[in-house]
């Protein structure tokens, strides 16, 4: 009974080839969230979607968009991998009253 | 690669002790804390959570405790088991632009490793 689920768990791109993550939910939550984690640091927000409504974090690199095309889909496209952008990313989901997100089980990239 | 990673600060138990585990948040407008368990290679797992009208809740075998005048949570873990073992984040959040709902901004972590 997976309620966020992020595919594919490991990802490995080479530098500059654009790469997409895919999560999916079951809660039928209105917000969904992507999150950078690298090693020994907390998650950082890169964005979210209210329903269609998408919302950037200032510091977010244009490098990384997203696209939700319905309540249970969002996607996290980079565009042009570096080095930099080797990380765990999470997907994580929360109702439109309350702030307990849920998240999924991650994506590792690894960019060669 | 990676960006250095910063050092997380640790702590180290014996199964069957008690944890305390501490964090200090930074937005004294945030009404909303969370204590998230994130195990190697996983995503984060929900533990407890707080609202600022309250200064304790308790779980199974979880307490957290909510300081608003020094800023301070701590999430305290009853005889700790080795399954325990993990990176603990607290969180704070709150209504976002008037929202009902709210981002989330994460603490640094703690490792927390139980030795049998």
């Amino acid at each position: 009974d997976a309620m966020v689920i992020q595919n594919p768990r490991y990802q490995v791109t080479q530098f500059g080839k654009p790469v997409t993550l895919s999560c999916s939910q079951t809660l039928n939550h209105n917000v969904m969230y992507w999150y950078q984690q690298k090693s020994s640091q907390a998650p950082k927000l890169l964005f979210h979607y209210y329903d269609k409504d998408f919302n950037n974090e200032a510091d977010t690199p244009d490098n990384f968009q997203s696209r939700r095309p319905n309540t249970s889909f969002c996607f996290l496209d980079i565009r042009s991998p570096g080095l930099g952008d080797a990380a765990m990313y999470l997907c994580a989901t929360s109702r439109s009253d309350g702030n307990e997100q849920f998240f999924g089980p991650g994506t590792r990239l690894t960019v060669l | 690669g990676e960006s250095v990673g910063l050092h997380l600060p640790t702590l180290s138990v014996q199964e069957g002790d008690n944890s305390i585990i501490n964090c200090a948040y930074s937005n004294s407008a945030s009404d909303y804390f969370i204590w998230y368990k994130q195990e190697s290679g996983k995503g984060p797992q929900f533990i407890i959570d707080i609202r600022s009208n309250m200064d304790k809740r308790q779980g199974q075998r979880v307490t957290v405790l909510l300081n608003k005048t020094v800023k301070h949570l701590s999430l305290q873990i009853a005889a700790t088991q080795p399954g325990d073992s993990a990176v603990y984040f607290c969180a704070e959040g709150g209504n976002a632009g008037g929202t009902s709902y709210g981002k989330l901004t994460f603490g640094q972590g703690t490792i927390l490793t139980v030795h049998p």
